[in-house]
């Protein structure tokens, strides 16, 4: 099990770029979840797919935050134009689902990546 | 929006029994409560979960109230390696909430 996987790990980018951030979720797993964390705000949770669909977005911030999982195999986190406001660290999480319940197994994390958006 | 209140910081020395609190007053019936724990610069990590009976594993155990608006995680023997900040969140409609956490620094 080699766990949650992204890239990169850290970016630096200038404000106005396109970042687009990635995500290796764990074989089998059917839940992805992208957060967000910074020291003001903490962990936020952005967006969850289910079976790739996204399933609840309402935590992106505004409209250039998009997310796709084109397969069960990959995320995509992507921010176009980029402003300095976005930097945070981006984690990706993957959990099993057990159906219409209150219960879920674990998050798995990644390890993040660290954006700079100067 | 975060449901769990908790201590910004606490300390314990090595060696003897951390326990960590939280409050989780809005919590409904069939929530279950999952702890997490973070190290400096890597995704959190999950140490335990439970409903409303005390659980137990290898590296916690979990005690919760009996009106389940309140849990404490305890880390029997805390090591240097604990020192972490750690998370109590609720799960409901597939929605995991961390609050702020609790930064535990184990001290020799």
């Amino acid at each position: 099990d080699a766990g949650v996987i992204q890239s990169p790990r850290h970016e630096v980018t200038e404000m106005g770029q396109e970042v687009t951030l990635r995500c290796k979720p764990i074989s089998g797993h059917d839940y992805l979840f992208w957060y967000r964390q910074t020291m003001m705000r903490g962990l936020e949770l952005l967006i969850y797919f289910n079976n790739n669909v996204p399933i609840d977005d309402s935590g992106m911030p505004e409209d250039r935050f998009s997310a796709k999982m084109p397969n069960a195999s990959f995320s995509t986190l992507k921010i176009q134009p980029s402003e300095p406001r976005d930097s945070a660290v981006y984690f990706c999480a993957s959990s099993l689902g057990r159906g219409a319940s209150s219960y879920n197994s674990p998050l798995h994390f990644g390890n993040g990546t660290r954006l700079t958006v100067t | 929006d975060a449901k769990t209140t908790q201590p910004p910081s606490m300390d314990c020395a090595e060696g003897r029994a951390a326990n960590l609190p939280c409050n989780h007053s809005t919590i409904s019936g069939n929530e279950y409560v999952y702890w997490y724990r973070q190290i400096h610069s890597q995704g959190p990590q999950y140490i335990i979960h439970g409903l409303k009976n005390n659980e137990t594993n290898e590296m916690a155990s979990l005690i919760i109230t009996e009106d389940r608006k309140s849990s404490t995680l305890i880390l029997p023997h805390a090591t240097l390696r604990d020192t972490a900040v750690y998370y109590c969140t609720e799960y409901n409609f597939n929605k995991f909430y961390f609050g702020s956490g609790t930064k535990l620094n184990v001290k020799p």
